[in-house]
């Protein structure tokens, strides 16, 4: 199985700041038949189903802002909120759909400073 | 537009059955490959299963693989989870998803005596 590391378990940034979560997977996820990353990035705020923001590890989801952008290859993986908005609390989670059993990260609690 | 309805949770006595249901609407569900996730209380995400578009091809996680059985009715535009032998540890939301933007909101389910 591939494991999903994120860093950090919990960040906080001021608003208007950056915020960067990271992405560890224990195997490579890229796909050398196409070249993309089978990676995804999703958001959670409580009592709500993941929302789904980036896909293919850069491809940002239709109706997301685009303060939110993925970045990296193989096995290393970064979520930029690049200027926090109160409404950006929530967790966020890794997921690669490069094999099965598809795996998520622990998860990643964005907080306001 | 797309929608995903579970129903069919509940509580239920450790080594009993419950069968989740997703009613899908707004897209062809004929078409696409289906999935179910879960997420204990307070805890992260978890993949649980997925199936074929056509039902042929399903997968399981381990913790599940042998209790758990997903299925699907293309007529009735309808996902399904068999769960058999419910321990405490299956106490969690189940969510069911497309794989990609598109969630339930989730149902419910608790094992205890």
């Amino acid at each position: 199985d591939i494991v999903m590391t994120q860093s950090p378990d919990s960040l906080a940034v001021s608003l208007g700041e950056r915020a960067t979560i990271n992405c560890k997977s224990s195997q490579s996820v890229l796909s050398s038949s196409n070249n993309k990353n089978y990676l995804t990035w999703y958001q959670q705020k409580p009592g709500q189903p993941p929302k789904l923001l980036i896909y293919w590890a850069s491809t940002r989801e239709s109706g997301v802002p685009d303060r939110f952008s993925g970045s990296g290859s193989g096995t290393d993986f970064t979520l930029t909120i690049s200027s926090l908005q109160a409404e950006d609390v929530a967790v966020y989670y890794c997921q690669q759909y490069y094999s099965t059993p598809v795996t998520f990260g622990q998860g990643t609690r964005l907080e306001i400073k | 537009e797309v929608q995903l309805v579970e129903s069919g949770g509940g509580l239920v006595q450790p080594g009993g059955s419950l069968r989740l249901s997703c009613a899908a609407s707004g897209f062809t569900f004929s078409s696409y490959w289906m999935h179910w996730v879960r997420q204990a209380p307070g805890k992260g995400l978890v993949w649980v299963s997925h199936i074929s578009s056509d039902g042929d091809t399903t997968n399981y996680a381990d913790s599940v693989k042998g209790r758990f059985a997903i299925s699907r009715d293309n007529t009735q535009n309808t996902l399904y989870l068999q769960m058999n032998s419910l321990r405490a540890e299956d106490t969690a939301v189940y969510y069911c998803s497309r794989g990609d933007r598109y969630w339930g909101q989730g149902i419910l389910v608790t094992v205890s005596s």
